[in-house]
């Protein structure tokens, strides 16, 4: 069954550094995401992605956030300088026609450990 | 907006037992998402309904439309059904963001 791929699975970073988490969705899938939970939290909505633009994006996706489809096969996500409320297991997902008809798959989580 | 609660937090079993977990939403929005996080995180679609039932294996869903609410059945509960299961739905109608529950912690022993 096809799988929405992230890498890495685990990543550390310094406060104040860059990190890029990378997924590769689904090939023949056109809409993209990526969700965030904090530990102990809910899952928390951060951006949409269709026809190489942000759809809709939430508070917490602001300036130090960005998106990007640089090949037509990898979709990541960039934090230019990371803060410690920015540790957080990372979900990419994608979907055929949207998940109102279609539903999502989600990729297996990248988990940014911030210190 | 919609909102998405779930019961029970927490759920423990004995193996063979039958489950049932809830969700209800505020807002009549197409479709339902059952989603089950495994101990290292990773989330995996369970199913996506929009009216009365699926089933997939020893997983059965179901929805009430009129009444807003949806439960997750396990039948014969294993071990390895120990995980969280998190109910989401779309915020509102103008979009496509999943708003999640809380989760149900499921942990079924031997």
């Amino acid at each position: 069954e096809p799988e929405v791929t992230q890498t890495p699975s685990h990543q550390v970073t310094q406060m104040g550094q860059e990190v890029i988490l990378r997924c590769v969705p689904i090939s023949n899938h056109l809409y993209f995401y990526w969700y965030r939970q904090i530990l102990g939290q809910k899952v928390e909505f951060l951006v949409s992605f269709y026809n190489n633009e942000i759809s809709e994006k939430s508070e917490i996706f602001d300036d130090q956030f960005s998106v990007e489809r640089p090949d037509g096969s990898n979709f990541t996500l960039k934090i230019r300088s990371t803060k410690l409320e920015d540790s957080a297991m990372y979900f990419c997902a994608s979907s055929r026609t949207g998940p109102t008809n279609y539903g999502y798959t989600f990729g297996s989580g990248t988990r940014l450990t911030v210190v | 907006k919609n909102e998405v609660e779930q019961s029970p937090q927490n759920l423990t079993a004995q193996e063979g037992e039958f489950i049932t977990i809830n969700c209800s939403y505020s807002v009549g929005i197409s479709a339902l998402h059952w989603l089950q996080q495994h101990p290292g995180g990773g989330i995996v679609s369970l199913f996506m309904l929009s009216s009365g039932k699926k089933k997939h294996g020893r997983l059965i869903a179901t929805i009430n439309i009129q009444e807003k609410h949806s439960s997750l059945h396990i039948t014969a509960s294993h071990p390895r059904d120990s995980a969280v299961y998190i109910c989401a739905s779309r915020e509102s109608y103008n979009t496509d963001k999943l708003i999640f529950g809380t989760g149900t912690r499921l942990q079924v022993f031997p």
